[in-house]
Order: C-alpha cells, then sequence, then structure tokens
C-alpha cells in the first residue's frame, strides 16, 4: 500500500539526549514535511523540503535538524538544543513542491522527555 | 504572509443536529484552503479542498464547505451529525506567497452527545 510511515511511534528520550524520527514515504511525492503538534496550538512547520538535497526553515527550527539524501525518506533529528521538545509530530508529503495540494500525513510519533 | 482562524476551540452539538466549524483565512493571493480531520494519536486524514473550481466544494463523511471570498471564510458543514464525527478538525491554508507548506488553524474539537 501507497503512504507515509513514520517510526516508531512512541520515544522517550532521556534529557540532553539527540534522538530521529523516521519518515518514509512510497508515494513518489516531491515535497516532505514535518510539523509538531501541541494541545491547542495546532501543527507548526519544523521544515519542509521541496527536492532531494534541498530543505528549508519552517517556522519553529531551531533545536532541529533534518536531511533529504533520498527522495523517499525526510528524516528528523531532535538535538538537546531543543527546551521543550515534548509533542507529537507528524510527518506529511505532497506531491506538488509549490504545496497547492494536499499533503498526506503520517500516523506521528509521541516524544516524550524523561 | 497567510493564517487561518479557527473560531471556537471546543463545539459540542446532538446526535442528528446541524455540525458548523468555523474558518477564516488571510492571504494576500488567491488561497488553496483544506480541511482535515484527526482522531486520537493518529496523522490528519483530509476530508475536502478548495482549489479555485466550484466555491461550495464536497468532502468524505457528508461533510461540505463553502468558499466566501467576501468574508474570509470557508466553514465545514454537515447536516446531521453523528457520534463517529467526535474528532478534532483543523482548518488549513496556502497561498502562492513563497512559503510553499501548509499552514494551518489551532484546530476545533467535535463532541457529538447522544
Amino acid at each position: 500500500d501507497g503512504g507515509i510511515t513514520q517510526s516508531p511511534k512512541y520515544l522517550f528520550r532521556k534529557e540532553g539526549q539527540n534522538v530521529t524520527l523516521s519518515c518514509e514515504q512510497n508515494l513518489n511525492h516531491d515535497a516532505m514535511y514535518w510539523y509538531r503538534q501541541d494541545p491547542g496550538q495546532g501543527l507548526r512547520l519544523i521544515y519542509y523540503s521541496q527536492i532531494v538535497n534541498d530543505f528549508q526553515k519552517g517556522d519553529i527550527a531551531e533545536g532541529y535538524s533534518v536531511s533529504r539524501e533520498k527522495k523517499e525518506s525526510f528524516p528528523l533529528t531532535v538535538t538537546s538544543a531543543q527546551k521543550n521538545p515534548t509533542a507529537f509530530y507528524l510527518c506529511a508529503s505532497s506531491i506538488d513542491p509549490a504545496g497547492n495540494t494536499e499533503a498526506f500525513f503520517g500516523q506521528g510519533t509521541r516524544l516524550t522527555v524523561v | 504572509a497567510q493564517s487561518v482562524t479557527q473560531l471556537g476551540s471546543h463545539v459540542s452539538v446532538s446526535e442528528g443536529a446541524l455540525v458548523l466549524l468555523r474558518c477564516n483565512y488571510s492571504s494576500s493571493v488567491p488561497p488553496y484552503l483544506f480541511w482535515y480531520v484527526q482522531y486520537p494519536n493518529q496523522g490528519l486524514q483530509l476530508l475536502l479542498k478548495y482549489t479555485s473550481a466550484a466555491t461550495l466544494v464536497k468532502g468524505i463523511n457528508g461533510f461540505e464547505a463553502e468558499f466566501k471570498k467576501s468574508e474570509t471564510s470557508f466553514h465545514l458543514t454537515k447536516p446531521s451529525a453523528h457520534m463517529s464525527d467526535a474528532a478534532e478538525y483543523f482548518c488549513a491554508v496556502n497561498a502562492d506567497t513563497g512559503r510553499r507548506a501548509l499552514t494551518f488553524g489551532s484546530g476545533t474539537r467535535l463532541q457529538v452527545q447522544p
């Protein structure tokens, strides 16, 4: 089946550690996105990529890093510089790099700092 | 710049009653508009989208939305609520302003009372 796979579903991180969230898509979409979701704040854009080997900062990029070495993959690293990383993270993809079509979402990764 | 405002973080209706979820957008150019639904601990699923064709857009699960340029609104409606409609709903906008990603509202949680 075509879709977006995020792993793991739940992730626990100790303070001061970096963690990487995986996002893979087999939809042959050019654009991929990472959003962070907190209660009552909707979805906020962290990073997005319109094409392989290129990505742009979103609204809340500080403390995060990404790479786009393959069209299918867009991993997100939450670094120790992110002061409040506990949140629900959603990966999405879109066929249109301009972002003017709908985005398809993965099932999310819930990150908790312990 | 583009933005979305969803009025009412929580809406409660009785089963069989009309559902009305409000969304107002801000955009300096003609927008593309979307409604998504999210069930607990899951990703977002597209309900419907407006891409400058018909102003009345029909989506899945009996939902529809009307684009009103004069009011900068894109409210979501359903004539008769069902228990399974209980979820969180997000309005999103994209416009050709250089930002190549959807901007989301803060969401409205719909509760359906038996």
